[in-house]
């Protein structure tokens, strides 16, 4: 059974950089779509981005200035950088896997919690 | 950019049929995915390419998607169904994902 597990501070302070890491257990990370969504407290969800393990990243176009995304197939671990964060950065992480032959996501981290404050 | 438009809330007696709507400029032609999440644990997939079930899904939830509208349908409701709904697509003009603002359905 494949398990995500994010990691990272769970608190950052206004004007650095957020970092967060999820590792895949139970299976290989190779040849899938590594996604990093996030939820707001009492919002919906929003997508960030995606990595495919070749390196190859998307990100939301709203976020892309300060995002990168990068993939460590030997660790089975890929991550998350988001830089010049402010309260609004404030949001519970998840990250996600893109199942084969779709679009859709079916495994899901249980979310780290990240708050943005001095 | 894609957009995706849920009800905020839909409401629903024990033994009933709810049906959450997700709106957007010809989703039909998309795969559209539903998650369930419930209060402080991750989504969970419960539909995926527009009626398709993972295992371990019950046959009471299902999906349907047609023109601008896709629709979750879930039969016989329980009280265990409460929570929120989430639907996605994957937009290939701008190639990002995108939710839903999500329904919360209430079991009365």
């Amino acid at each position: 059974q494949v398990q995500l597990q994010e990691s990272g501070p769970g608190l950052v302070k206004p004007s650095e950089t957020l970092s967060l890491t999820c590792t895949v257990s139970g299976g290989s990370i190779n040849r899938y779509y590594w996604n990093w969504i996030r939820q707001p407290a009492g919002k919906g969800l929003e997508w960030i981005g995606r990595i495919f393990t070749s390196g190859n990243t998307n990100y939301n176009s709203s976020l892309k200035s300060r995002v990168t995304m990068s993939v460590d197939t030997f660790k089975n671990q890929f991550s998350l950088k988001l830089s010049s964060v402010t309260a609004a950065d404030t949001a519970v992480y998840f990250c996600a896997r893109v199942a084969r032959g779709s679009s859709s996501l079916d495994y899901w981290g249980q979310g780290a919690l990240v708050t943005v404050s001095s | 950019s894609y957009v995706l438009t849920q009800p905020p809330s839909v409401s629903v007696a024990p033994g009933q049929t709810a049906r959450i709507t997700c709106g957007g400029n010809n989703i039909g032609v998309k795969g559209v995915h539903w998650y369930q999440q419930k209060p402080g644990q991750a989504p969970v997939l419960v539909v995926y390419d527009d009626s398709d079930r993972p295992s371990g899904i019950p046959e009471r939830l299902s999906g349907s998607s047609s023109g601008n509208t896709a629709t979750l349908t879930i039969s016989r409701v329980e009280a265990g169904d409460e929570a929120d709904y989430y639907c996605h697509v994957s937009d290939t003009s701008s190639d990002h994902y995108v939710f839903g603002g999500g329904t919360k359905l209430t079991v009365l």
